[in-house]
């Protein structure tokens, strides 16, 4: 079973402009999360999608949007970029729907330069 | 909201030693407990977690305690390896989906 693909891997952006990342989660989870991973701050919590509806939402400002798809991929969008936004983007998908927390599986990030 | 704090943020152990990372959370709904294992360069995955019904669970040389009243739970590595060698992350979780809060890490080192 493939793993969760996250697109595109590495990409360099000037502040100001926008950005969208791509998330494929393992055939049949349904739900797909989003984390922000920097040096100073660990593993922050972005947003939750599942069948569609954002589900959990983090403290990021509303620059940072999302969206999931009827077959469950998920794109993020970070508009008006600033240097800050440098980070890795981490999807996560999980087969756990129910309402309790289940394990997340990771994609391999989208590493974000802001210059 | 949810807090996680952990500690160490750097652990340097000999081959064969224990090891033990420890977290506390703020929010008293949290009642599921995850730790995960991020090599460098690699992706984060799951290496056992433990939900507030149950106080201890083990697997293999791995083990995590919960203390409900305390607020705080504990990894604990048994007769480490160098392939243990990775950043390890608590999180805490209330449920009504997969948002979890993260501790800020430990770096582990497992030195010969």
């Amino acid at each position: 079973k493939a793993g969760v693909t996250q697109t595109p891997r590495y990409l360099i952006k000037t502040r100001g402009q926008q950005v969208t990342l791509s998330c494929s989660p393992i055939s049949g989870h349904r739900s797909v999360s989003w984390y922000q991973q920097t040096p100073g701050q660990g593993l922050q919590f972005l947003f939750e999608y599942f069948s569609e509806t954002q589900r959990n939402k983090g403290n990021f400002p509303g620059r940072f949007s999302g969206r999931q798809f009827s077959n469950s991929r998920s794109e993020m969008n970070v508009s008006t970029l600033e240097l800050g936004d440098s980070a890795l983007y981490l999807c996560a998908s999980s087969l756990e729907g129910s309402g309790n927390t289940g394990e997340l599986f990771f994609g391999e990030g989208s590493r974000l330069t802001v210059l | 909201g949810e807090n996680v704090e952990q500690h160490p943020s750097t652990l340097s152990v000999q081959e064969g030693d224990s090891a033990v990372i420890k977290c506390t959370y703020s929010d008293s709904a949290s009642n599921y407990f995850p730790w995960y294992k991020q090599e460098l360069g690699k992706r984060p995955q799951l290496i056992i977690d433990i939900r507030s019904n149950v106080g201890e669970k083990k697997d293999q040389r791995i083990a995590v305690t919960l203390n409900k009243t305390a607020k705080h739970f504990s990894l604990h590595i048994t007769e480490t390896q160098p392939e243990d060698s990775a950043v390890y992350f608590c999180a805490a979780s209330w449920g009504g989906g997969n948002k979890l809060t993260f501790g800020t890490g430990t770096q582990l080192k497992v030195e010969l």
